[in-house]
């Protein structure tokens, strides 16, 4: 069963530009959560994402957004890039049925690293 | 607020002995706790969950936590660690505020095993 994956790997950015980053979740997994890590923050949360519709959202600016496709898929993408945007990004998916939600995990990919020059 | 303190940047650990990862945490209602750990320049990898029932719960690769209502900790435990454990551990809470995946992380734990 294939993982959660994530493209690109590896991205170089300049300041002011904007990026898309994707995730592709666990085949039958509606949930899909993003994380920032950055050494200094450490994992901060960003939004999930369920049945195509913004579930949570974490205390990150309006530049940051994202959505999700009818097949799960979901990407997020970051405008006007600033030099702080540097950061691991990590998609998570969860296998979610009504409230057992609180007892799933979640499982990640391997993370798409943003350099911001 | 709901939150996860991991009280150590670093343990050290010779390989072969026992080794402990602290974790306490906050949160109003019934706690849902994870462990996952995290290899350099990869995602985190899922360990173990506490949900309800035994406090002592075992998961992958030879690890257990112990889940303590009393002290409100849920630390980290291997009997014999081995040179490959070495690698970033995190604990998390389920943030409990209604239907979502959200997970509050710790500030991570990096567990460094001497041969």
């Amino acid at each position: 069963k294939a993982g959660v994956t994530q493209t690109p790997r590896y991205l170089i950015k300049t300041r002011g530009q904007q990026v898309t980053l994707s995730c592709s979740p666990i085949s039958g997994h509606r949930s899909v959560s993003w994380y920032q890590q950055t050494p200094g923050q450490g994992l901060q949360f960003l939004f999930e994402y369920f049945s195509e519709t913004q579930r949570n959202k974490g205390n990150f600016p309006g530049r940051f957004s994202g959505r999700q496709f009818s097949n799960s898929r979901s990407e997020m993408n970051v405008s006007t890039l600033e030099l702080g945007d540097s950061a691991l990004y990590l998609c998570a998916s969860s296998k979610v049925t009504g409230q057992a939600i609180m007892n799933t995990e979640a499982f990640f990919g391997q993370g798409t690293r943003l350099t911001v020059v | 607020a709901q939150s996860v303190a991991q009280p150590e940047d670093q343990v050290n650990v010779a390989e072969g002995n026992p080794l402990t990862v602290k974790c306490t945490y906050s949160v109003s209602g019934n706690p849902y706790l994870f462990w996952y750990v995290q290899y350099p320049n990869r995602g985190l990898q899922f360990l173990l969950k506490y949900i309800t029932g035994d406090n002592l719960v075992k998961g992958s690769y030879g690890f257990e936590a112990e889940f303590n209502k009393s002290q409100t900790s849920f630390h980290l435990k291997k009997p014999s660690a081995l040179v490959s454990d070495s690698a970033l551990y995190f604990c998390a809470v389920r943030d409990p505020g209604g239907a979502t995946n959200k997970l509050i992380f710790g500030t991570g734990t990096l567990l460094a095993v001497q041969p």
